[in-house]
């Protein structure tokens, strides 16, 4: 059953901490994506990754950094948390760029 | 920048009727994904069109990227439907292979 995972599935951190959330896929896709979406709201780019060691930065790559060691892992890491960095944290993966892309179940993470 | 505007932002439909979701692009896209966001949060796919016209179900999809918008029609709408749609554009241009979302629809049938 090809799909993307993320752990943890919640989160509460205190400001300042430092946050590691993670996506897997089983689909061997080489794109994969770090997305947020806030209350009411659409979701938002933060970060694109185009293979191992590849990664551009989305729309809104302030307070993020990202790493792929793996093709089939992608994680997003928050140094030193901050309140307004609470929110729905979505990864997705695709087989090419501008290809459908599927998402994962999400990460609430709470920043205190 | 790209701008993806979905409308209605909500809709209320009985059981058993039909109606339709619009989303216009300012700018061309290369491709329109419709999710629907269920309680859970969860983003299901529910049609990937690059051109014309997808139907699965009760649901059918059209993208008409010279016009650019794209549709997503609900026919014999069931209680189950009920979540937040959202169309998403695909950039056609250097800044990357990203999807922008529109505002979301939420719908609500009742019985």
């Amino acid at each position: 059953d090809m799909k993307v995972t993320q752990m943890p599935r919640y989160l509460i951190k205190r400001m300042g901490e430092n946050v590691l959330l993670e996506c897997g896929q089983d689909m061997s896709h080489e794109t994969m994506y770090w997305y947020r979406q806030d209350p009411g709201l659409g979701l938002q780019l933060i970060y694109i990754s185009y293979d191992v060691d590849s990664n551009s930065e989305g729309d809104i790559p302030k307070g993020y950094r990202v790493s792929r060691k793996k093709r089939e892992h992608f994680s997003l890491i928050l140094d030193s948390a901050k309140t307004n960095q609470t929110s729905v944290y979505f990864c997705a993966s695709s087989g090419q760029i501008y290809a459908e892309q599927f998402f994962g179940p999400g990460t609430r993470l709470t920043v205190l | 920048g790209d701008q993806v505007e979905q409308s209605p932002s909500a809709l209320s439909l009985h059981e058993g009727t039909s109606s339709a979701l619009r989303c216009n692009f300012t700018t061309t896209t290369r491709s329109v994904q419709w999710f629907r966001q269920n309680s859970r949060g969860s983003l299901i796919n529910l049609f990937y069109l690059a051109s014309g016209t997808k139907e699965n179900g009760r649901l059918k999809s059209a993208f008409d990227s010279k016009e650019l918008y794209s549709t997503l029609h609900i026919r014999d709408a069931q209680l189950e439907d009920s979540g937040t749609y959202f169309c998403a554009a695909a950039s056609n241009n250097n800044a990357g292979a990203k999807l922008t979302f529109g505002g979301g629809t939420r719908l609500t049938v009742r019985p």
